[in-house]
Parts: structure tokens; sequence; C-alpha cells
């Protein structure tokens, strides 16, 4: 059963840059496609970005290009997302989660399968 | 980006109760559309994917049903457990997208 579990709660300033960083164990990182999803205080989550489960591509979503760099490390089968220029709105918990495909009704379709448990970013002068 | 519009944005139910809640996209994404629950203070976790296939290990009273623009999530028999909040997520598009939301609480 893979586990994913992230790093522990930060307090930046608002101008700063966070790691938020995921590591797998019961299985090898290489095999799994880390996404990440942030979800502010009461609000729906969001999808950053990730790896594609099939190419391996990296694909980021619009508003977070220029702001977000995500890398792997499979020495350490720990995936890391750096956010830089925080600002306030940048306060949430930030999920990584494995996206994977499978056949279902007959065509292959993608979904987050498991998750880490989140870290919370707060960003307060 | 894919809009999914989920409906309604919270309820009221009691136990044992049947409850059906609805997810609209922008654009037909054929059956490119998963189902999650999430407790307070928890990850997410998926339920149902392609529109009606359930997740090994989730309970039978979860059904989806739906293809193109309009899904539905159908919970039989609502428990304890269940009072949580529901989101649809799209993956038809390289943008992945979730729907809002919707709450399902205690009456």
């Amino acid at each position: 059963q893979v586990q994913l579990v992230q790093t522990g709660a930060e307090v930046k300033r608002p101008g700063a840059s966070v790691r938020v960083s995921c590591k797998v164990s019961e299985h090898i990182l290489s095999e799994l496609s880390i996404n990440w999803v942030r979800q502010a205080p009461g609000k729906g989550l969001e999808w950053m970005g990730g790896f594609g489960p099939e190419e391996g591509k990296k694909v980021l979503a619009q508003k977070f290009q220029g702001r977000v760099i995500m890398t792997e490390d499979p020495s350490s089968d720990t995936a890391h997302m750096d956010l830089s220029g925080l600002r306030s709105e940048d306060t949430a918990v930030y999920f990584c989660a494995s996206y994977r495909s499978k056949y279902g009704k007959g065509i292959k379709v993608f979904f987050f399968d498991t998750w880490g448990q989140g870290t919370l970013v707060t960003v307060s002068s | 980006d894919i809009q999914l519009t989920q409906s309604p944005s919270s309820l009221s139910a009691f136990v044992g109760d049947r409850v059906t809640i609805t997810c609209r996209a922008s654009q037909t994404i054929s059956r490119y559309l998963n189902w999650y629950r999430q407790k307070s203070g928890t990850a997410p976790e998926l339920l149902i994917y392609a529109a009606s296939s359930s997740q090994s290990g989730v309970p039978l009273r979860f059904s989806g049903s739906g293809s193109g623009t309009e899904f539905t999530l159908t919970i039989s028999s609502l428990q304890p457990e269940d009072f949580a909040t529901y989101y649809c997520q799209q993956s038809y598009s390289t943008g992945l997208t979730f729907g809002g939301g919707t709450k399902v609480e205690i009456k």
C-alpha cells in the first residue's frame, strides 16, 4: 500500500519561498506520478500541477507558472514542491497525491488514488 | 480550463436518507469524471472514477452515473461517516479541475 508522508507546517513572510516535501513509502517514486493540490482555509481543492501518468510529462496550472517548481529525488523517493513569491492568498493546506491511470468502462481514465496528509503553509507578516 | 459546477453547494440530511449530488461540466468530458469524499481535517479519498466505477473498498451505497456534461453521485443510505464534503474532478483535459464542492451536513 503506497503511503505519502509530507513535511510539517510552515510559517512564512510575504515574498519568501517555501518547500513542501512528500516522501513515498512502500513503493518507488519513479513508478508514481506525483501531483500537487492545495486548499485554502474553508475553500475547495485547487490543482497546481504535476506529472502525467503516461508520458511522465510535467504540467503546471497556468496561474502557477513562473512561481512553482516541482522536482523529484529518486535517491530518497521524495518529491518536492517549491513555491516562491508567497502572498497571503497562498495560505493553504498543500497536498501531494499520486495520479494514476486505469481502464474503466472501456476507457483509460486518470484519478488521484493516494494522498499525503497535507501541509499547512501560513503566509503572514 | 473546463469548469465544473456542483449543486447543491450544501445540503442537510438525516442518517439513512438518499442523497444525490450533481456535477455539470462546461464542455463535454465523456466519462473522465471522478468523485472524492473529504472528511473534515483530512485528505480527500477517491470514491468513483470513470463516472461510475467504484474504487476498491468503497461501500456499495456510493454510486455514480452520467457522461458528457452532466454527472451525479448518489449515496443510497447516508451513514454518519458520510457527513463530509464531496468534490467532482475532471481528467479530460491536461489542466485538471475540481468542482466547488458539496457539503453534506447532519439534519
